[in-house]
């Protein structure tokens, strides 16, 4: 499975949009890109997947450029609940592999 | 959030001592998989299943055996407890599609003195 690069730590300010990057040149076209994100001590939270197309839910959007070498979470509306940290990962056949890496920690701020 | 349990949450035991955690999911999911997290290695595989009585290594088996008797149990079983098992364990589930998403139970806090 492609490694990801995503930044230590990024500040938000509370009910501004949290752009979190992600990248992940080396990505196959078979392999999908998800975000979870880890609040405190918790298990890791599912928040969003894609493998070509953008992608839209309830808890956040996910933008892959064209060249799939790179991608940006969104939480559009930041709360001080949405600190955490936030895990880009790449999926490929390998199903159990589910490599986490270090993450950005997400400060939002009041 | 998905239906996955994980007991005990807590555990203190002694070095050699035996110990059982349990995974239950209430999703009738295939497969479900053993994590361990520590500072500076993110979450580590340690064992998975695909089925019942099927079970294959992860990335970091040594010391750890688990059994799956049922669709909705997944036990891990340190055989005798060392220091270096001190972690937190999470339990995770997924139907049998590589590209399904995994979901995380609450996790297992392990300390072994």
């Amino acid at each position: 499975d492609a490694k990801t690069t995503q930044p230590t730590s990024m500040d938000c300010a509370e009910g501004r949009a949290a752009n979190l990057p992600c990248n992940h040149s080396t990505i196959s076209g078979n392999e999908y890109v998800y975000w979870y994100r880890q609040i405190h001590s918790q298990g890791p939270q599912y928040i969003i997947h894609g493998l070509k197309n953008n992608e839209t839910n309830e808890m956040a959007s996910l933008i892959i450029t064209e060249d799939r070498k790179s991608s940006t979470l969104i939480l559009p509306h930041a709360t001080l609940r949405d600190t955490a940290v936030y895990y880009c990962i790449v999926r490929g056949h390998n199903f159990n592999k589910f490599y986490f890496g270090s993450g950005t920690k997400l400060n939002v701020k009041p | 959030d998905a239906g996955i349990t994980q007991s005990p949450r807590h555990k203190v035991t002694e070095t050699g001592t035996p110990v059982t955690l349990r995974c239950h999911q209430t999703e009738n999911h295939r497969y479900m998989y053993w994590y361990r997290q520590d500072p500076g290695h993110g979450l580590r595989l340690i064992h998975y299943s695909y089925g019942v009585k099927d079970t294959d290594k992860g990335e970091v088996s040594d010391g750890y055996s688990v059994s799956r008797s049922k669709t909705e149990d997944f036990l891990l079983t340190l055989e005798s407890a060392t220091s270096s098992q001190t972690s937190v364990y999470f339990c995770a589930i997924s139907g049998p599609q590589y590209q399904e998403t995994q979901y995380f139970g609450p996790g297992t806090r392990l300390l072994v003195l």
